[in-house]
């Protein structure tokens, strides 16, 4: 159980086009989904929180017309990277939880990551 | 705020050796929780455990086993009879108990190789 998926799991883009990543929670509901960036050899940071039906909180220095984020059911959330350059390239990681904060299902699974080449 | 600090950047062990990675933590809640995520080289995120603040029983899950010292804000990994898959950057992560807030803060992760 807890199976989060992403697609693409890699992407080649154009400098100023705009690419959309999907992330699927596959045998359960996520109220709340989580988008991170990851660069080489360094941790996780956070990009956003959405919340299923309500616009994403974004972090600060997180550009929120750059990075657009929809979380319109509650197995399904999508980051737009919109007129994509070369300094966005990145592996970008997404997590699901059901939020509910009991038990185990507060509990923040990842998917298998897109990494995002802008050329 | 949480903040966290895995002193140890990388690690390098021989298969079968046990080794322990070290996770300290700061925060100002008195109930929180902490977790351990396993990243291999293919980039997904592996969740491990999950603790809770206010158990502070330690833990083992076959060769897995976690040392929770709340006294002195630790939360240590340990892998015994080490394997060549263990290899990956472990991430230790506490995350705030408040309602509705469900962020991990991220340490800069351990690399662990594991040598045949």
């Amino acid at each position: 159980g807890a199976v989060v998926s992403q697609h693409p799991s890699w992407v080649i883009c154009k400098s100023g086009t705009s690419v959309k990543i999907e992330c699927r929670s596959l045998d359960f509901q996520a109220t709340t989904m989580f988008w991170y960036r990851q660069f080489p050899k360094q941790s996780l940071m956070l990009m956003a929180t959405s919340n299923e039906g309500s616009k994403a909180t974004y972090e600060q220095g997180v550009e929120k017309d750059k990075f657009l984020i929809n979380h319109a059911s509650l197995t399904l959330s999508t980051l737009t990277v919109t007129s994509a350059h070369p300094e966005d390239s990145s592996f970008y990681i997404c997590s699901a939880s059901s939020g509910l904060g009991t038990g185990h299902t507060d509990t923040q699974y990842f998917g298998p990551g897109t990494r995002l080449t802008v050329l | 705020a949480q903040k966290v600090t895995q002193a140890q950047t990388e690690i390098s062990v021989v298969e079968k050796e046990d080794v322990t990675l070290d996770c300290v933590y700061e925060t100002r809640d008195t109930t929180y929780y902490l977790f351990w995520y396993k990243q291999p080289p293919s980039g997904e995120l592996v969740f491990l455990i999950r603790r809770n603040s206010f158990d502070e029983q330690n833990e083992i899950s076959g060769r897995y086993s976690w040392n929770f010292q709340k006294s002195t804000s630790s939360f240590n990994f340990t892998i015994t009879a080490s394997q060549v898959v263990d290899s990956a950057v472990y991430f230790c992560a506490p995350r705030d108990s408040g309602a509705g807030s469900y962020q991990l803060t991220f340490g800069k992760g351990t690399k662990l190789s594991v040598i045949p």
